[in-house]
């Protein structure tokens, strides 16, 4: 069974302050990795992507990929109380057709 | 109508009815899943069509019956469900999935079910 691991939270971070949230998977097969940030009663709204070792800037937002150590995070600078929400990581395997999502964590940014 | 529609936004349904969801993409995709979220569960993976050939049943109950006429449209069947399926359920495309593992997946606003 292939699985997704997040820390569920709460993460209560200070406005403006980087929050980090982190993921790790069990199947080392595992090709591309995925970000999505999921309002309370909405669907999940995709973030990032990643599928390479290091990091990919996009804005506020910095997704870390380790293969190696199976695990891959997501960084937001410059915390804003709008980004309070659910993060799902989500897990491909190579050119499979089953994404394996985590629990999320969920981020509460404090103004 | 732009992404990913589904329709209805909302369904109660008794335990003996047959109901169906609809979903439609408008983004030239050729792959659609169905996906259930159940509260303080991760997202489950039900099925997964790739130019309409369904190519994932990820052990799903027979009581759920998708089909897919085209590339743009998916739905998901529903008969004499258990309240243990009220849930929301979410579809998503993609593009071809198998040529390259980078394609990401659009979700829709999903169906909020509940069996009574």
């Amino acid at each position: 069974q292939k699985e997704v691991e997040q820390n569920s939270g709460p993460l209560s971070v200070p406005e403006g302050a980087i929050a980090s949230l982190n993921c790790t998977y069990s199947d080392r097969g595992s090709q591309s990795f995925f970000w999505y940030r999921q309002y309370s009663g909405k669907s999940p709204e995709l973030i990032m992507f990643i599928y390479s070792n290091g990091d990919k800037e996009d804005g506020r937002f910095t997704a870390q990929l380790n293969k190696a150590s199976q695990y891959v995070s997501l960084l937001i600078r410059d915390s804003q109380p709008s980004d309070s929400a659910t993060y799902l990581c989500a897990v491909r395997e190579g050119y499979g057709q089953n994404f394996v999502f985590g629990p999320g964590t969920r981020l509460s940014v404090l103004p | 109508e732009t992404g990913v529609t589904q329709t209805p936004r909302h369904l109660v349904m008794g335990m003996t009815n047959k109901k169906s969801l609809k979903c439609e993409q408008h983004l030239g995709h050729n792959a659609m899943y169905w996906y259930k979220q159940s509260a303080k569960k991760p997202l489950e993976l039900m099925f997964v069509y790739n130019f309409k050939e369904q190519t994932e049943n990820n052990s799903v109950p027979s009581r759920f019956s998708p089909e897919c006429p085209n590339s743009s449209h998916l739905f998901l069947h529903l008969h004499t469900l258990q309240p243990e399926d009220s849930a929301l359920y979410l579809c998503a495309s993609s593009q071809d999935t198998r040529t390259t593992p980078i394609h990401e997946q659009y979700f829709g606003p999903g169906t909020r079910l509940t069996v009574t």
